[in-house]
């Protein structure tokens, strides 16, 4: 079973600001089924980002994935006041496993 | 547009059973893979059922295999979640997901009903 922790559990900034979210495997993934999420209070999630790096339908381009094997990265690059939200990281597994990260929540 | 609207939610006492439905427009409802993702108050999310486009393989979480019950019916455009055995650790928002990549990611997402199991 594969473990997904995101980190930090709360980072603060401030809009115009550069955010770092983390997630790690506890072991190796495809990359190809990475996914991360973004949830504002009250609202259902909404994908952000597929297959590690890309960009899902609608998302504006300050949003970024990378990484690979058991380290990936969300980066906005300037935040505006809408991104300040929780986000999750997730994968798929044959087996069938859809882990999500714990979260990690992104406030002002 | 996509849309998915799910139904069904509410109270229920320990041990009861409650059926949600996901109503599906928008897109070709038969050619896709669809889940159910839920979350309890305050936590994170947590995937729990999927079933293919023809409904010839479903695939439960642990925690909910022998009580849930994932079905679709494509004439309908409907997706089901029978819960039965209901448990207070099973209160949460559930939510209707659609994959329509194929990549085993979450690509839209209905606007969740409320599921609370409480006496």
């Amino acid at each position: 079973e594969i473990v997904l922790t995101q980190s930090p559990g709360t980072l603060s900034l401030s809009p115009g600001e550069r955010a770092t979210l983390s997630c790690r495997a506890s072991r190796s993934v495809t990359s190809a089924y990475l996914a991360w999420y973004q949830q504002k209070p009250g609202q259902a999630p909404r994908l952000l980002i597929y297959d590690a790096s890309s960009r899902a339908t609608g998302i504006p381009d300050r949003f970024s994935g990378s990484g690979s094997g058991t380290d990936f990265t969300l980066t906005i690059s300037r935040l505006e006041p809408e991104d300040f939200a929780v986000y999750y990281c997730q994968h798929h597994s044959q087996s069938p496993e859809y882990p999500f990260g714990q979260g990690t929540k992104l406030e002002i | 547009e996509v849309q998915l609207v799910e139904s069904g939610g509410g109270s229920i006492q320990p041990g009861g059973s409650m059926r949600l439905s996901c109503a599906a427009s928008g897109f070709i409802f038969r050619n896709h893979w669809m889940h159910w993702v839920r979350q309890a108050p305050g936590k994170g999310l947590v995937w729990i059922s999927r079933i293919n486009s023809d409904g010839s393989i479903v695939n439960n979480e642990d925690s909910v295999e022998g009580r849930f019950t994932i079905s679709r019916d494509n004439a309908k455009n409907t997706l089901s979640l029978q819960m039965s055995s209901l448990r207070a650790e099973d209160t949460a928002v559930y939510y209707c997901v659609l994959e329509i990549r194929g990549r085993g990611n979450f690509d839209y997402w209905g606007q969740g009903i409320l599921v609370t199991v409480s006496s």
